[in-house]
């Protein structure tokens, strides 16, 4: 088992540009989650889906999209990107929202 | 508001120290809790969890936690910290429900000198 895998592992954007992070899974897990890391801020939630087709809000959602088109993937796109989007993004999986989550190895996001 | 305070935000300490990491929450109802090690350069692992039954939870590589609910407490330990124990940890806390989401704690971030 690959675990949760995510693509690509860095990338760097100018302002006003798109992109798509993929994030795999697969463990058949039925929840999924994006979050942002930024220095003394922990992990804070974007997005996440409890199931294929769904989506919903986190903490901070703005200037991000989702979609959970198949059960094993989750992807985050941000439709244009901004300095202050610059963070390492780490996806997410679990069995359910409360037993533990499992997280993919992150994508380093630099937006100048 | 659901919160979990991690106060120190950054640990130094020498090999063979013991050690002890501070984690608060705010949360209401029965909770789960976690720690979760980011090694430098890689993802978050789960170190421990607490779901419910003894207090004191015992996890990967001699570390232990524990839960006291009068205090909204769930505090990080290992009596004698290794050179490679230097990484961030992360204290969190879910609902009991499946509908509830974790919320983690800013981090701490421990280095050890040899």
């Amino acid at each position: 088992n690959a675990g949760v895998t995510q693509t690509p592992k860095f990338r760097v954007l100018k302002t006003g540009q798109s992109m798509t992070l993929l994030c795999a899974q697969d463990m058949n897990h039925e929840y999924m989650y994006w979050y942002r890391q930024d220095p003394g801020m922990g992990l804070r939630l974007i997005h996440y889906s409890v199931g294929e087709g769904t989506t919903a809000k986190g903490e901070v959602p703005d200037g991000y999209n989702v979609s959970r088109l198949k059960k094993q993937n989750f992807l985050l796109g941000l439709e244009s990107a901004a300095p202050s989007q610059t963070s390492v993004y780490f996806c997410a999986s679990s069995y359910s929202t409360g037993p533990e989550q499992y997280f993919g190895p992150g994508t380093r996001l630099t937006v100048t | 508001a659901q919160s979990v305070s991690q106060h120190n935000h950054h640990v130094i300490l020498s090999e063979a120290a013991s050690l002890e990491l501070g984690c608060n929450y705010s949360y209401g109802g029965t909770v789960n809790l976690f720690w979760y090690v980011q090694y430098p350069g890689q993802h978050l692992q789960l170190l421990l969890k607490y779901f419910s039954g003894d207090p004191l939870v015992k996890g990967i590589k001699g570390f232990e936690a524990e839960f006291i609910k009068s205090k909204f407490s769930f505090n990080l330990r290992k009596p004698s910290v290794q050179w490679s124990d230097t990484a961030e940890y992360f204290c969190a806390v879910s609902g009991y429900s499946s509908a509830s989401k974790i919320i983690f704690g800013s981090g701490t971030r421990l280095s050890i000198r040899p």
